[in-house]
């Protein structure tokens, strides 16, 4: 079984809908982390969470929340989704501050 | 905050060539390097990385180079392979930052 578990894999949806991608690990991290790819831009930061009660915003949050339910799930979603927040998105954790990251295998979604 | 420049964004090579990869970072305080391979359809795993206290590592084919200076650091494949044909990554870590940085990707292609 995978490390680092993204549901659903694949998501298409349509503009206004509210939509929440999950992740869920079984390293026993605490530092969880929301990337989002786009072809030509890279991986960029959503949001991190170091603990149940700790969330953080990254480099593009707007448009975005996040709940950490547990140590091992931490979910995002798009409370009304838009079409150019068509991208892969990817969970990763992370065991301490500057150890790798263990990305899951990424989620994406379009957004009609 | 932390800026990551990546260059190229394509890189073509026969099989047995060297390619090189290189990145830059604004932030002088980052100490942290690490270079992730993504794979078709997965999602990012760290290859090498380096920290600021040292000036290259090597991992086999793998080689990743630091200058604190000039504020650059480079990847370096030997004698390259098909199965070394995926997207690369390079990333920083502030001292006070909390979160990678990723540059914008490098697509490698290994033809035989």
């Amino acid at each position: 079984d995978a490390d680092v578990t993204q549901t659903p894999r694949n998501r298409i949806t349509k503009t206004g809908k509210r939509i929440m991608l999950e992740c869920s690990q079984t390293k026993g991290h605490d530092r969880m982390y929301w990337y989002r790819q786009d072809p030509g831009l890279g991986l960029q930061l959503i949001y991190y969470s170091f603990d149940v009660k700790d969330i953080n915003k990254g480099e593009i949050s707007d448009g975005y929340s996040v709940s950490r339910q547990a140590q091992a799930k931490f979910s995002l979603s798009l409370e009304s989704a838009i079409p150019n927040q068509t991208a892969l998105y990817f969970c990763a954790t992370q065991g301490h501050l500057g150890e790798k990251l263990f990305f899951g295998s990424g989620t994406q979604l379009s957004v009609l | 905050g932390e800026n990551v420049e990546q260059h190229p964004s394509t890189l073509s090579v026969q099989e047995g060539d060297s390619a090189v990869i290189k990145c830059t970072y604004s932030d002088s305080a980052s100490n942290y390097f690490p270079w992730y391979k993504q794979e078709l359809g997965k999602g990012p795993q760290l290859i090498i990385d380096i920290r600021s206290n040292v000036g290259e590592k090597k991992d086999q084919r793998i080689a990743v180079t630091l200058n604190k200076t000039a504020k650059h650091f480079s990847l370096h494949i030997t004698e390259t392979q098909p199965e070394d044909s995926a997207v690369y990554f390079c990333a920083a870590l502030t001292q006070a930052g909390t979160a990678l940085i990723f540059g914008k990707g490098t697509t490698l292609s290994v033809s035989s």
